[in-house]
Order: structure tokens, then sequence, then C-alpha cells
């Protein structure tokens, strides 16, 4: 099994609002990656945590804050976010660098 | 730095044609290859990958071979159907746990 699950599906929210996004994985992996991906684009790395420790933070900004709670869970907690932050929210995991798997990804609206 | 570059898309096939997407690396060192696909509105999965000089990764009917010689992972595929519809993002991941994505590749297969 190599499934990553993601809610929500879809999320709108207003700049003031905050809101969480969530992923999870029972595959025993220890590495789990937050990106975000624009229309007609590549993913771009946001956060990589590794054995529940964030190891590496790609300059994002402050108003994303993500959370590891376990080794199976992984939040993205989301506050004051512009109309720029629109994109596909993407969770992958993987067992320490081995191959990443993915999650079918939150589709974000910021208005 | 490492770096990935995929052809221009995009590819538009009729059913059946025989496909090939070009993908070229930099990197130092001895990385790890991947093709992954995005079917719209979904997140993205993993199609093949190859680990070492000379191995070929295959799956549904598609296939690439590591090159280093020539330092590439082209995508091949005999004959495409309409349901192969998607972006394919070759990438590489080398001694971190980052994933070096390509900009993706368009393909449309009509009948």
């Amino acid at each position: 099994d190599t499934e990553v699950t993601q809610t929500p599906k879809h999320l709108v929210m207003g700049m003031t609002n905050k809101k969480s996004l969530k992923c999870e994985q029972h595959m025993g992996h220890r590495a789990m990656y937050w990106y975000k991906q624009k229309a007609k684009k590549p993913p771009e790395l946001m956060f990589v945590y590794s054995y529940e420790k964030l190891s590496i933070n790609e300059s994002v900004p402050s108003r994303f804050s993500p959370e590891c709670p376990n080794s199976s869970l992984l939040n993205l907690h989301l506050h004051a976010l512009q109309p720029e932050d629109s994109a596909l929210y993407l969770c992958a995991s993987s067992q320490a660098k081995d191959t990443q798997y993915f999650g079918p990804g939150t589709r974000l609206t910021v208005l | 730095g490492n770096s990935v570059t995929q052809m221009e898309g995009p590819v538009t096939l009729s059913e059946e044609a025989f496909l090939t997407i070009n993908c070229t690396y930099t990197a130092t060192g001895y990385p790890s290859l991947f093709w992954y696909v995005q079917y719209p509105g979904e997140g993205l999965q993993l199609l093949l990958k190859a680990t070492k000089a000379d191995d070929k990764g295959s799956n549904k009917g598609f296939e690439a071979t590591y090159r280093k010689e020539t330092t590439s992972f082209h995508l091949e595929k005999g004959s495409v159907q309409v349901s192969d519809s998607a972006v394919y993002f070759c990438a590489l991941r080398g001694s971190t746990d980052k994933l070096i994505f390509g900009t993706g590749t368009r393909l449309q297969v009509f009948p």
C-alpha cells in the first residue's frame, strides 16, 4: 500500500481565516513533505520533516506553519494568507532518502 | 547544483502512436531518477524509477533507461492511449531529501 491521504480536497478561505490542511500515511515512512504547486508548474518544496523533526524549511513565509504530531500525521496551519497563496498543496512521504509518494492534494483558494 | 531539463510541451499524438519525452539532468554523484505522472485535478503518481546507471524502470507500458554517459532518462511508450493524457514530470534526487523536478511535459492523445 502506497497511499497518502489528504483532507480537505478543496478549501476556500478568506484572508483573515485560520485553517489547517491534514496529511496521513500508514506506510511507516519517517520523512514527510509539503509542496506547493501553481498551475502548469512543477511542485515547489516547502517543508521536510524527518523523524518528526523539521529538517528543511525552504524560506516559507510564517503565515504557513507546519506541524508533525506523530510519525503518521502532518499538518499545515494557515493564517492570514494572500490570494497569491492559492494553489494545490501536496503532501508526500518516503522512507529516508527513498522514493516519495504523493497524496491527491488540497486545492486551496484564498479570497 | 542539480537540475533537470525536459522537452517543452504539449506533445500531441494520435492513439497508438509511439511516445518519447526527453529528460536530461545535471547532478553530482549518483542520483536516483524518477518519472511522475499527474492526471487533471489529481496529485502526482510515481510512474517509474531507476536508481543506478543502466537500470531500466518500467510500468504500465512506459519505460525509461538511466543513461549516465548521456545524462538522460527519456520516457518511452510504444502505443499511447487517450487515457495516457496527463502531465509528466521527470525528477532526480541526489544525496538529500530534495526532489528536483523538470518543468513538466503535457501529453495530449487524441482518438
